[in-house]
């Protein structure tokens, strides 16, 4: 499967841990977008990579949220100190860098926190 | 906030065309037209895009009306796996992040 993948699925967490969830995008792919998804919403733009540097950051993204793309291929997504209102679906995308119209998204990651 | 307009549900028949209509008044000359779908579970798909022609590929048409505040998208033979939420999205293609900003969408529900 070449599409877009990220671990894991789902993450049921405690209130204050910690989680890091991983995307893998398509390998060609310079641009790497992070969503949040609540329920009965669309998506909520988080954060954006070209290759490895981070080039944009919504107001959504608190202190307690960091995203890194080391190599300029996979990239993670890390909360700390979760809360409640975390509790989300966590989707990446990514596409081609120069002129690309379609973001290839993977699958989501299933934040609940208790 | 989202620039687009959507019903939040639709209801269509199996073997039927579905048209999903979207109002997007405020958009601008170099802003497209984009439309992706997320069914239950699963990470949005991209549909099509257009900018001012009307566009068909092998899984939808789009139909910009003229003055480009409106378009419809038109799933020509709607099956059961045409269930999902539709979103409809203007964005320039030259912004500087390339960020997707989605509303709501429709829910489409086809019906046996």
């Amino acid at each position: 499967d070449t599409g877009v993948s990220q671990n894991p699925r789902h993450k049921i967490t405690k209130r204050g841990q910690n989680v890091t969830f991983r995307c893998d995008p398509i390998s060609e792919h310079n641009r790497l977008y992070w969503y949040r998804q609540t329920l009965g919403q669309g998506p909520e733009f988080l954060t954006y990579f070209q290759n490895e540097a981070q080039l944009e950051k919504s107001r959504l993204l608190s202190d307690r949220f960091s995203a890194e793309r080391p190599k300029g291929s996979f990239s993670t997504l890390e909360i700390q100190r979760t809360e409640q209102g975390d509790s989300a679906m966590y989707l990446c995308a990514s596409s081609l860098a120069a002129g690309s119209h379609e973001q290839y998204f993977g699958p989501g990651t299933r934040l609940t926190v208790t | 906030d989202a620039k687009t307009t959507q019903p939040p549900s639709m209801d269509c028949a199996e073997g039927r065309a579905a048209n999903l209509p979207c109002n997007h008044s405020t958009i601008s000359g170099n802003e497209y037209v984009y439309w992706y779908r997320q069914i239950h579970s699963q990470g949005p798909q991209y549909i099509i895009h257009g900018l001012k022609n009307n566009e068909t590929n092998e899984m939808a048409s789009l139909i910009i009306t003229e003055d480009r505040k409106s378009s419809t998208l038109i799933l020509p033979h709607a099956t059961l796996r045409d269930t999902a939420v539709y979103y409809c999205i203007v964005r320039a293609q030259m912004d500087s992040n390339y960020q997707l900003i989605w509303g709501a969408g429709t829910k489409l529900i086809i019906k046996p």
